[in-house]
Parts: structure tokens; sequence; C-alpha cells
């Protein structure tokens, strides 16, 4: 079946706009999980949300970021006045509720000039 | 100190050679462990889960020493196609909710 999927694969913006990033998760994983992972670097947490529970919100970095899901689907990551700091690759993963394993978007690669 | 701890690399082994990785976690209520593979800018991806009892799967076997806190993950007669890094994952203690990466050891093997 369809895989989690992530859009845009790429995204150039300039300094200071804002950017919407898009996550489609497999269909019936009720978990979901936003993770920004700068070059060479290890995979850095930012949300989580699962069900109708409140979003576990620790990861966000600055009040800059902020994502929202729509029921158990889509889920949208925004991060305002975009700064150079924010380049990296933003990937989206799924999971069925309970489970460990997490299924991975291709991400979404963000370029801030 | 980082959650989970792994040796960042690389490894350069030659084709064949049997290859070990360790990972060390600081949360001793940690529940579930897994190893994941990402390939150079790809997303990663599943490899194995660690159960208590150690498991293997092919050529690969992980262990787990929940005393000492650390996983390990040993690859047998390496192939080309292994070369990629290797993260160490753990849950948060308590649940499922969230799991905790490592940096990732990277692998390079060999002709």
């Amino acid at each position: 079946g369809a895989g989690v999927s992530q859009s845009p694969s790429n995204k150039v913006t300039e300094k200071g706009k804002d950017v919407e990033l898009r996550c489609d998760p497999i269909s019936g994983h009720t978990a979901l999980y936003w993770y920004r992972q700068r070059l060479g670097q290890g995979l850095e947490f930012l949300i989580y949300f699962q069900g109708n529970s409140a979003p576990d919100k620790s990861g966000l970095p600055s009040d800059r970021f902020s994502a929202e899901r729509t029921g158990e689907s889509v889920s949208t990551l925004t991060i305002q006045r975009t700064q150079q700091e924010d380049s990296a690759v933003y990937l989206c993963a799924s999971s069925e509720a309970g489970r460990g394993e997490q299924y991975f978007g291709p991400g979404t690669r963000l370029t801030v000039t | 100190r980082k959650e989970v701890e792994q040796d960042p690399g690389p490894f350069n082994v030659p084709e064949g050679a049997t290859v070990a990785f360790n990972c060390t976690y600081s949360n001793s209520a940690s529940q579930s462990f897994f190893w994941y593979r990402q390939d150079c800018r790809k997303e990663p991806k599943l490899l194995m889960s660690v159960y208590s009892s150690g498991n293997e799967d092919g050529r690969f076997t992980a262990q787990l020493n929940r005393a000492s806190q650390y996983i390990s993950l040993l690859i047998r007669d390496s192939k080309l196609s292994d070369s990629a890094t290797y993260l160490c994952v753990v849950t948060t203690a308590g649940g499922y909710n969230k799991l905790i990466f490592g940096a990732g050891t990277r692998l390079a093997v060999h002709p």
C-alpha cells in the first residue's frame, strides 16, 4: 500500500517568509511525528500527534514553529519568519497506535536563503 | 548527556567482514529498542527491533543489555549494500509515543 508522503520534496524560501510543509501518513496510522534533520546530524524530534490526545510539542524549537493535524490524516508543519538555521530536511513518520515501529516519508528539504 | 549515544564512526570494513556497533541509553526505564538504517540523503527505515533475549535476522544480530543500558548490532559477512548510517532508537519510558534517535554510526563497506 501507499507509504507516507510529503510535499513539497524541496522548498527554497527567502529569510523571513513563512513556509508550510505537508505530510500524508499511512492510512490507519493514528500516530504521526515530525522530525528535523540538519545536514550530517541526527534526527531531532519536533512534535507528536496521537489520535485525539493533546499533541506532544516538546521538541518545537521556537514559537515560530507550529503543526496541526486534521483528525487522523494530513498534518501540516508551519514555520513562520524562516531563518537560515531552519534549513534542514523535515521528516514525517507515522505508526500504528501502540507500536514503536515508525514509517518515514521521503522528507522535505528546506533551504532558507 | 545525550539520551542515546553512538560512536559516529565511520567504520570502514572490507566485504565479508564482521562489524559490531554499540549504543548506550541513559533512561533505565526505556521500554523498546530498535535499529534503523538511513542511506545517504534518504529517510530512515526500520532494520530490526531489539528484544530482551536478543534476536537475529539473517546476517544481523541485535542484543540488549538492560543492566548496562546498551544495545548492540552485529553484521556478519558485510556487503557493499550494507553501507549506510545505523541509528539506535529507544522509546521514552511508559509508552511508544516518542522515539529517541541516536545520531547514528556510519558504516562504509569497501571491495
